[in-house]
């Protein structure tokens, strides 16, 4: 079955930095790749997705780029402030007729200094 | 639409009890799930169920069982808790794959 292995754990940087979480999956047939955020005390909300048949896209101060050859994929967050600081979750599934389910990386813990 | 809601929002269990978490989405979304989350081990997939009347197992199954009778509601039963089964539950929602999931704000569950 599908793995997906995350880094790094934690991340702390400057406000204004710029943050990047890369994850690598293991099953070349995933081909839907979402980006969770969760802040303390809450459950994971959803802040960008990507699919198979698109290398990048971009969404304001996020953009995720997916490379399908090395199987990984990765966040990009630009001018970080400190309302960024939370937990962010890739994931990857493989979604095919009724089936299929999206397998999370562990998570990194992003902090970000004022 | 209030999205994904679960019930309790805490709950601390004796080993051996019963009890069910309750989720319930009005979104009328066909997919549902059951999460566990642990410090550092992200999310762990329970159970899902594609629509009403259709469960299955997921990665982490043991000491659970679930039932979708309607499509709005997803039911997590625990028959005879244990320690191990201390941490936050999820539940999840989405109307078609590929698509992604809304999560409810989870259950802090405690077994002592």
């Amino acid at each position: 079955g599908e793995n997906v292995e995350q880094h790094p754990s934690t991340l702390s940087v400057q406000e204004g930095d710029s943050a990047v979480i890369k994850c690598t999956y293991s099953d070349s047939a995933s081909n839907y790749f979402p980006w969770y955020k969760q802040e303390l005390g809450k459950g994971p909300q959803l802040i960008i997705d990507i699919r198979s048949n698109v290398g990048e896209k971009k969404d304001q101060r996020i953009a995720v780029t997916l490379n399908k050859t090395a199987k990984h994929f990765s966040l990009h967050i630009t001018e970080t402030q400190p309302e960024d600081s939370a937990v962010y979750f890739c994931a990857a599934m493989n979604y095919g007729g009724s089936q299929g389910n999206l397998i999370f990386g562990k998570g990194t813990k992003l902090s970000v200094k004022p | 639409n209030a999205g994904v809601t679960q019930t309790p929002k805490f709950r601390i269990l004796k080993i051996g009890q019963s009890m069910t978490l309750q989720c319930t989405q009005d979104m009328n979304h066909n997919y549902m799930y059951w999460y566990r989350q642990d410090p550092g081990m992200g999310l762990k997939l329970i159970y899902y169920s594609v629509g009403a009347g259709i469960t299955d197992k997921g990665e982490v199954p043991n000491g659970y069982n679930v039932s979708r009778s309607t499509t709005e509601d997803f039911p997590l039963r625990l028959e005879l808790a244990a320690p191990s089964q201390t941490s936050v539950y999820f539940c999840a929602s989405v109307r078609d794959l590929g698509d992604g999931y809304t999560f409810g704000s989870g259950t802090r569950l405690t077994v002592v």
